[in-house]
């Protein structure tokens, strides 16, 4: 089946510091999904990518969808505090209901 | 409310017995997924609705597992014999259809405790 093999498994950074985290995947996705999840509550979609080689910025957070669409990668530019959680990206196929998703990059930020 | 709502959000039972996960997706919403993490893990999927019919049951782990969906809302899904690896947090998450322009917006999960 399919895996994404996401990276780092965690990162611990200063506040102000940027951050950057991608995920591989074996196969094709038509879209890449990147997710936040605080302790407790489940995962809050961030940026939704659906063209290959789409960049797409939400604020301090920009995401890529990788040319090979093998690919992406989440950038987090100037960390606060509260950016602190666990960030997951996902896969979809065109007409296959289920993302795949990433184990996970837990970010820790130290004010 | 506006978002996926799932009940209830702790559930803590003795193995041997069964339990049933409820989610009330967004309104108007016809794709419905569950999903199960494993602590410190991604996230599985379990199965996705279309209406109440579901496409894809391939990530259920065992005969024990199942799921229903009633009135192209509702979803429950249902451990029978419960295990004590069956602990996990259940998300369930929903989206407008089930195609791959429609981000998956999720509950807060049920959290599951085997003893």
């Amino acid at each position: 089946g399919q895996q994404l093999n996401q990276s780092p498994q965690s990162m611990f950074i200063q506040e102000g510091e940027d951050v950057s985290m991608n995920c591989t995947s074996s196969s094709i996705f038509n879209t890449w999904l990147w997710y936040k999840q605080e302790p407790g509550e489940g995962p809050v979609l961030l940026i939704a990518l659906y063209k290959a080689g789409e960049l797409t910025s939400n604020g301090r957070l920009t995401a890529q969808f990788g040319i090979t669409r093998k690919d992406s990668f989440l950038n987090i530019s100037a960390s606060i505090p509260s950016d602190v959680g666990i960030y997951f990206c996902a896969g979809q196929d065109t007409n296959a209901g289920k993302s795949t998703f990433g184990d996970g990059t837990t970010l820790t930020v130290k004010p | 409310g506006a978002g996926v709502s799932q009940s209830p959000s702790n559930k803590v039972t003795e193995k041997g017995k069964d339990v049933e996960l409820r989610c009330d997706p967004i309104s108007g919403h016809t794709a419905l997924y569950w999903y199960r993490q494993s602590l410190g893990q991604g996230l599985e999927f379990l199965i996705y609705f279309q209406g109440n019919s579901a496409p894809d049951k391939s990530g259920l782990p065992s005969d024990r597992f199942s799921a229903e969906r009633t009135g192209g809302s509702v979803s429950t899904l249902t451990i029978q014999r419960t295990q004590q690896e069956d602990s996990a947090v259940y998300l369930c998450a929903s989206s407008r259809t089930p195609g791959s322009n429609q981000p998956q917006h999720f509950g807060d999960g049920t959290r599951l405790s085997i003893l």
